[in-house]
């Protein structure tokens, strides 16, 4: 088992580029989840996804969409990067989202904003 | 809105000390608390899990206790070794309407140096 994949591990945009992050599990989880982590400010939740079929928005949405492709996979996108969204992206998953499940993290994506 | 701080912000001590991280959550009506631990440039692992009813978990040389009476978690290290130098991270799991919510410390920067 893999567990959750993240792809790329680091990537350098110019403001106003787009991008998408790719995240996978193949532990058959229902939930998976987008958090950015920030110097100071531990990890905030962006975007996740309950269940396949259903997306929701986390503390941080704004400047951010996603897609829950199928069971496994859950993307993150960035329209029109701005410097403010230079940060470490986590994605994580669990087997259900509203009770006390354990969330897996993937190792992350660097991004920096120029 | 909860808040989970953790103290002290880093720690650097000598190799064989015993040491505890302390973490404290302003609501106590979690289902759960977690440690994890982050190593540069990595995702987070888990290293314990306490369900709220109860007080104590372990494994190996780590030893997590919970008293959600006074919003209060400690990790303690037994005979710490260079190899335990990442930073670890409280996270307290809260349900939600429909999703369980993570809300991260700060985490603790800890050094053990030979």
């Amino acid at each position: 088992n893999a567990g959750v994949t993240q792809t790329p591990k680091f990537q350098v945009l110019k403001t106003g580029q787009s991008m998408t992050l790719q995240c996978a599990q193949d532990m058959n989880h229902n939930s998976m989840y987008w958090y950015r982590q920030d110097p100071g400010m531990g990890l905030r939740l962006i975007y996740y996804s309950a269940s396949e079929g259903t997306t929701d928005k986390g503390e941080v949405p704004n400047g951010y969409n996603v897609s829950r492709l199928n069971k496994r996979e859950f993307s993150l996108r960035l329209e029109s990067a701005a410097p403010s969204q230079t940060s470490v992206y986590f994605c994580a998953s669990s087997e259900l989202a509203d009770s006390y499940n354990e969330q897996f993290f993937g190792p992350g994506t660097r991004l920096t904003v120029l | 809105k909860q808040e989970v701080t953790q103290i002290p912000a880093a720690l650097s001590v000598p190799e064989g000390e015993n040491l505890v991280l302390n973490c404290s959550f302003t609501d106590s009506a979690i289902y759960n608390l977690q440690w994890f631990r982050q190593d540069p440039g990595k995702g987070l692992t888990s290293l314990l899990l306490i369900q709220s009813s109860q007080r104590e978990q372990t494994s190996g040389r780590l030893n997590a206790s919970l008293d959600k009476s006074s919003g209060r978690s400690t990790l303690y290290i037994a005979a710490s070794q260079p190899g335990d130098s990442a930073t670890y991270l409280c996270v307290s799991f809260a349900g939600g309407t429909s999703y369980g919510k993570l809300t991260f410390g700060q985490g603790t920067i800890l050094t053990v140096h030979p």
